[in-house]
């Protein structure tokens, strides 16, 4: 199973924007990257995924390098809400499972 | 998104009982469903797949015997924990796919904690 690399913690002040890094250097040609996040005692939450292409949505921008080798998921302007544990996953195309890597621990300021 | 509807969110129970938890997707179908145990302060490790219609897929080191899994309609899993045993309080997860559909992406139960006395 591919895996993913990211750093454990990351800080942010309330609205400045985000850029949490993931390392993917194993990953397939049909692999999706995904990114979700995790409040305490909670279930994760979708962010945002793609394939090649930078995406945009509501939540978060996800830029995936030309060799798809890494990815950043991009916060606009944090929040307090945004406090959360960001995991960055892999999805198998052809079993659909998610491995989950330790994910980054973002804390946001105020 | 999609809603995913986890029952119960936190079980009680003592040693040598068995726990069920379900899982529904609530306005979707789930061909596929994924169950994952979480301990404090860590990821959460997938425990197995749940097909609807056929047995679910374990992955290694986990015990079928142990974790029973039942995904008898296109809306519901279950997990039983059997003769569960303090060791196996932990958080536990569930998720639908949205495989076959445009978007191909897990949605999350809200979890269910269970603690084994």
């Amino acid at each position: 199973d591919a895996k993913t690399t990211q750093p454990n913690s990351m800080e942010s002040n309330e609205e400045e924007p985000v850029h949490l890094p993931c390392n993917h250097s194993t990953i397939s040609g049909t692999d999706y990257i995904h990114w979700y996040r995790q409040l305490p005692s909670q279930g994760p939450e979708y962010v945002i995924h793609g394939l090649t292409s930078n995406v945009n949505n509501r939540m978060a921008s996800l830029a995936i390098a030309e060799d798809r080798k890494s990815s950043t998921l991009i916060l606009h302007r944090a929040t307090l809400r945004d406090a959360a544990v960001y995991y960055c996953i892999l999805r198998d195309q052809g079993t659909y499972k998610y491995i989950f890597g330790t994910g980054t621990r973002l804390k946001v300021l105020a | 998104g999609a809603v995913v509807s986890q029952h119960p969110s936190w079980v009680i129970c003592k040693s040598g009982t068995s726990v069920k938890i379900e899982c529904r997707s609530l306005d979707f179908q789930a061909t596929t469903m994924f169950w994952y145990r979480q301990f404090p302060k860590q990821s959460l490790m997938l425990m197995a797949t749940s097909n609807e219609g056929s047995k679910a897929t374990y992955e290694q080191g986990v015990e079928k015997d142990k974790f029973l899994i039942n995904h008898a309609s296109l809306t519901l899993s279950t997990l039983t924990v059997t003769s569960a045993h303090p060791e196996d309080s932990s958080f536990y997860i569930c998720s639908a796919d949205t495989s076959g559909s445009s978007k191909n992406i897990q949605y999350f139960g809200a979890g269910t904690r269970l603690s084994v006395l």
